[in-house]
């Protein structure tokens, strides 16, 4: 049973290019959860999405973020004009469940973007 | 707002010793605390969690115990290996995870 998938593993942009992060969760889960650790800084929580549905983007930054995680398919962290900035490690992870209470999540070995 | 703080923020410990990594949160209203080790460059991997109910939970060398009306946790590390050189993270989960910013640990032989 494949854990949390992540791709590209590493990935460098110039200023201006859009990024795109895939996050493929463990099997039979149906939450996915984006967070971003800026270089000596603490994880943080962006995202939290359900099958075709976002549930909570309160983390997300107003502009130039986006995420999805379609029907069929990986989930989809999408970064447009990317800037130095934005330059950090973005870790994914799944649950089984979600909704009020905890369920345990599971973290993929996250995509490093380096923003030239 | 919930803030998590972990101290020390770096240790370097000779191998064999016992060692005391502090977690310390400002809301007590959370379901659950779960601490994490991460590798450099890579992912997290799952320590402990400890539900809210719980006093403390202990997975072989590793034991991890919770106060939540004083808004504290505390991993121990028995007899420390150099394998276990890492950052250790805690984080608390009231409607999200919330992070600490860790503890790296050096383990020398």
């Amino acid at each position: 049973n494949a854990g949390v998938m992540q791709n590209p593993r590493h990935l460098v942009r110039r200023r201006g290019q859009e990024a795109r992060l895939r996050c493929s969760p463990m099997k039979g889960h149906s939450h996915v959860y984006w967070y971003r650790q800026l270089p000596e800084e603490g994880l943080k929580f962006m995202v939290y999405l359900q099958k075709e549905n976002i549930i909570d983007e309160s983390g997300m930054p107003k502009e130039r973020f986006s995420a999805e995680f379609p029907k069929e398919g990986p989930s989809i962290l999408r970064i447009q004009q990317v800037v130095r900035g934005d330059s950090a490690a973005y870790f994914c992870a799944s649950s089984s469940t979600g909704g009020g209470g905890y369920n345990e999540q599971f973290f993929g070995p996250g995509t490093r973007l380096t923003v030239l | 707002k919930q803030e998590v703080t972990q101290i020390p923020a770096a240790l370097s410990v000779p191998e064999g010793e016992n060692l005391v990594l502090n977690c310390s949160f400002t809301d007590s209203a959370i379901y659950n605390l779960q601490w994490f080790r991460q590798d450099p460059g890579k992912g997290l991997t799952s320590l402990l969690l400890i539900q809210s109910s719980q006093r403390e939970q202990t997975s072989g060398r590793l034991n991890a115990s919770l106060d939540k009306s004083s808004g504290r946790s505390t991993l121990y590390i028995a007899a420390s290996q150099p394998g276990d050189s890492a950052t250790y993270l805690c984080a608390v989960f009231p409607d999200k995870l919330i992070f600490g910013t860790g503890t790296r640990l050096q383990v020398f032989p």
